[in-house]
């Protein structure tokens, strides 16, 4: 089966420039993850998404940065402005629905702020 | 609140010889714990889960991992290195009957010297 899809695979920006990253999950997955991995770091989550409602998105920060999972399927992160902490590798994953753990994960878009 | 300690950044082991990494955690009630792998330029792949009964796990790739509730252990082990197991592994914790998402270790990059 095909993998989790992201877009783009690197991104370089100054701080107070705008970004979005795109997501395409499995097919059939109902459920979407966005996590933030600092170098050094594990995978935090930032937004989980069951179907095309959010579950949780407790740790977003949502000053500056939304997510939206239009008709269930592909998703984007998009980060207004950005931050030179918001360096780090954004991580999609999804998963058969909500109860199961076993995540699929893309290869991550890698973001620098300059 | 839950964590996970990998309290090893670097484990290097000769290829044939057999490795452990260490993971311990901190949860309120019984744990859900996981082991993820990554390897360079690739999202995270999912090892191999305990979520009750038997306290070694067997997973993918000739991977196990032994749960131990008294010291809050879950370390993962396989029996002879591989030089292409040589990644970033990852271990992860949620509380059963939580609605909280998965919390990862910081990682332990793991070198299987030929």
């Amino acid at each position: 089966e095909a993998g989790v899809a992201q877009s783009p695979r690197y991104k370089i920006i100054e701080k107070r420039q705008s970004v979005a990253f795109w997501c395409n999950p499995i097919s059939g997955h109902a459920t979407l993850y966005w996590y933030q991995q600092i170098l050094g770091q594990g995978p935090k989550l930032l937004i989980q998404f069951q179907n095309n409602g959010v579950v949780d998105d407790s740790q977003l920060p949502k000053d500056r940065f939304s997510a939206e999972r239009l008709k269930g399927v592909d998703s984007t992160l998009k980060i207004q402005p950005a931050k030179l902490e918001d360096s780090a590798v954004y991580l999609c994953a999804s998963s058969w629905d909500r109860g199961n753990e076993k995540l699929f994960f893309g290869s991550g878009t890698q973001l620098s702020v300059l | 609140a839950q964590s996970v300690a990998q309290p090893e950044d670097q484990v290097n082991v000769a290829e044939g010889n057999p490795l452990t990494v260490k993971c311990t955690y901190s949860v309120s009630g019984n744990p859900y714990l996981f082991w993820y792998v990554q390897y360079p330029n690739r999202g995270l792949q999912f090892l191999l889960k305990y979520i009750t009964g038997d306290n070694l796990v067997k997973g993918s790739y000739g991977f196990e991992a032994e749960f131990n509730k008294s010291q809050t252990s879950f370390h993962l082990k396989k029996p002879s290195a591989l030089v292409s197991d040589s990644a970033l592994y990852f271990c992860a914790v949620r509380a059963s009957g939580s609605a909280r998402q998965l919390t990862f270790g910081s990682g332990t990059q793991l070198t299987v010297l030929p």
